[in-house]
């Protein structure tokens, strides 16, 4: 099994910035790829980014966020700048196993989510 | 990139069969074998029932079954039971690293 845990959310002010972290544990060798999916309050999810042999991100993310990995550590991180009222939601980490041609398109773990509020 | 386009609730009685459906492009659905389907409870994380089109991840009851046809995938729940009240979410590969997920659909087991 594995374990994702995120940290780093809050309340933040309009324009301002924030990381958040993912550490992850257990059988950790069968990951290959690492996504951050959000849902804001009482809507659907939305896909922000994922890393593993390659890097991409969703439109509502280029160019404010950013994924990075400390493998060292086993840990995610999403840095969100310039962050609006409408990037608040809870975020999840995530975690795809396989490393054939399309594992990157599942994701098979998932964290609890960490809550950002972005509001003055 | 638009969301994939899923109807906002589904219904079925105990036992019966409903299917659910996921409609996108050819950019993304019609072009790749890569459609999930999630399941979430309120509260709780989302959690694989499909993946690629049609495989079911160990654990997952084999009344879950997903196809693909065009730009449309479905995911059908047969023998409906009480703990398949949920919400479902389809996601696809949309090319250049993107996933996308669909609007979601609230499943209510009547």
């Amino acid at each position: 099994e594995v374990q994702l845990v995120e940290s780093g959310g809050g309340l933040v002010q309009p324009g301002g910035s924030l990381r958040l972290s993912c550490v992850v544990s257990g059988v950790t060798y069968r990951i290959n790829w690492m996504h951050w999916v959000r849902q804001a309050p009482g809507k659907g999810l939305e896909w922000l980014s994922r890393s593993g042999n390659n890097v991409g991100y969703a439109e509502s993310a280029k160019g404010r966020f950013t994924i990075s990995r400390d493998d060292a550590k086993n840990t995610l991180y999403l840095q969100m700048n310039s962050l609006r009222v409408e990037d608040t939601a809870l975020y999840y980490c995530a975690a795809g196993e396989g490393a054939y041609i399309g594992s990157g398109s599942k994701i098979d773990y998932w964290g609890q989510g960490i809550l950002v509020t972005v509001s003055s | 990139q638009s969301a994939l386009t899923q109807p906002p609730s589904a219904s079925g009685s105990p036992g019966q069969s409903v299917t659910i459906s996921c409609t996108g492009t050819s950019s993304d659905v019609g072009n790749y074998n890569y459609v999930s389907w999630y399941q979430q409870h309120p509260g709780k994380a989302p959690r694989l029932m499909i993946y690629d089109v049609t495989k079911r991840p160990s654990g997952v009851p084999d009344r879950f079954s997903g196809s693909k046809s065009g730009n449309t995938a479905s995911l059908t729940v047969s023998g409906l039971q009480a703990e398949d009240e949920a919400d479902y979410y389809c996601s696809s590969y949309a090319g250049s690293n993107n996933l996308i997920f669909g609007g979601g659909t609230k499943l209510t087991v009547l």
